[in-house]
């Protein structure tokens, strides 16, 4: 079946790492995704890893891939209060092909002083 | 290059209403999905329109319908409105092949 689990809530003092979870369910996803709403927008594509690899880092943000454990990751290093919104984690199960995603709940991060 | 644009932002219904939503895909794109997303259901994929096709489509009533033009842009139609129909209605677009989304800023519906 097709499932994507978050924890929901994160909180984090401003500099420090923030690490964000996801299991998925669907082996077959080629594509994972993490995309950041904020309050009253839309979603913003954050990065995206593909299947076959472990890990992509792309400035602050850092994604680990456990294709084994179908499990997913997002690094946030040296965190900020404009950090603060939405995360949602996404997969692109085959049978969909790359347009039809996933999404998990949402994790709501909140960055304090 | 422009965003996805979705008009309008903000829509009030009543039940038995319809409504006709608005997607303009970024430039060069052909591929439109749409989401439905709840505070109870969170984000799910109603449908995706490539080439004025629905190529791919979620688990939702048949009152939930789109289209899309030969200029990309898409238009979905929610018939018999229910109060649950109230929810964020996300539309992304890509280049059809790419493996990325780009999301527009959502209409917001209310079924009062």
């Amino acid at each position: 079946g097709e499932d994507v689990e978050q924890s929901l809530f994160l909180s984090v003092r401003e500099g420090d790492s923030s690490v964000i979870n996801c299991t998925y369910t669907d082996s077959s996803s080629t594509y994972l995704y993490w995309y950041k709403q904020e309050p009253g927008a839309g979603l913003q594509l954050l990065t995206y890893i593909f299947s076959n690899m472990d890990m992509k880092q792309d400035q602050r943000l850092t994604v680990l891939l456990n294709k084994k454990d179908k499990h997913l990751s997002l690094r946030i290093a040296d965190t900020q209060t404009g950090d603060s919104a939405i995360y949602f984690c996404a997969e692109s199960p085959l049978s969909g092909g790359y347009n039809k995603l996933i999404f998990g709940a949402g994790t709501r991060l909140a960055v304090h002083p | 290059k422009a965003g996805v644009t979705q008009t309008p932002r903000y829509l009030i219904k009543t039940r038995g209403q319809q409504v006709t939503l608005s997607c303009s895909p970024i430039s060069g794109h052909r591929s439109v999905s749409w989401y439905q997303q709840t505070p109870g259901q969170g984000l799910q994929f109603l449908f995706e329109y490539f080439s004025e096709t629905q190529r791919n489509k979620g688990n939702f009533p048949g009152r939930f319908s789109g289209r899309q033009f030969s200029n990309s842009r898409s238009e979905m139609n929610v018939s018999t409105l229910e109060l649950g129909d109230s929810a964020l209605y996300l539309c992304a677009s890509s280049s059809g092949g790419g493996v990325t989304q780009y999301f527009g800023p959502g209409t917001r519906l209310l079924v009062l």
